[in-house]
């Protein structure tokens, strides 16, 4: 099982319409999670930290479920420019204190 | 601010070459790693530095070298180039209080070893 999964897509979505991801990890004494979003040939960068009570900036929401060990992204009135690659990061899903990078979920934002 | 930059953008090597990929940053930050990207791969880390003269290795270090004489600057040698170090590298710098946390990364230099 790899230590952090998630599908790699692309989810195809209208404008408007709401999405959402899921990412499964293997430890479960991972520290902190995080979602990056990478666009097309670009660096990642830092869309928000997950935590366990769950939140919410804008109209992204995200969720960690300790128990069930994945988290989640929800994406609201999807805009054109959302379509990117999410990553979903874990510190510790691989042991120690570092960073392991799932593979990405596209999403693809249409008119 | 310039953030975090890398040089080259781009470069091709042939096997056996040695090159340095150079990484700066600006931000103070004490904190420095190095990542390729594969496809269908995640990110992987090859090597990070915790401050000046600190380094240490990660997942993939082999082939790869890294030194850090200042914070500033955190390069990546590839001794012997071989194809299977072609890849899209990134370098991330963060600072003490997030050192795990949020990562702020180059632009990526684009190897291509025939």
């Amino acid at each position: 099982r790899k230590e952090v999964e998630q599908d790699p897509g692309p989810f195809n979505v209208p404008e408007g319409a709401t999405v959402a991801f899921n990412c499964t990890y293997s430890n479960s004494a991972s520290q902190s999670f995080f979602w990056y979003r990478q666009d097309c040939r670009k660096e990642p960068k830092l869309l928000m930290s997950v935590y366990s009570s769950g939140n919410e900036d804008g109209r992204f929401t995200a969720q960690l479920n300790r128990a069930s060990q994945y988290i989640s992204l929800l994406i609201r009135d999807s805009k054109l420019s959302d379509s990117a690659t999410y990553l979903c990061v874990v510190n510790g899903a691989g042991g120690g204190n570092k960073l392991t990078f799932g593979t990405g979920t596209q999403l693809k934002v249409e008119l | 601010n310039a953030g975090v930059t890398q040089t080259p953008k781009f470069q091709v090597l042939k096997t056996g070459q040695s090159m340095t990929l150079q990484c700066a940053q600006d931000m103070n930050h004490e904190y420095m790693s190095w990542y390729r990207q594969d496809p269908g791969m995640g990110l992987r880390l090859i090597h990070y530095s915790v401050g000046a003269g600190i380094t240490d290795q990660g997942e993939v270090p082999n082939g790869y070298n890294v030194s850090r004489s200042t914070t500033e600057d955190f390069p990546l040698r590839l001794l012997s180039a071989a194809p299977s170090q072609t890849s899209v590298y990134f370098c991330a710098s963060s600072n003490r209080d997030s050192h795990w946390d949020e990562q702020f990364f180059g632009p990526g230099t684009r190897l291509t070893v025939l």
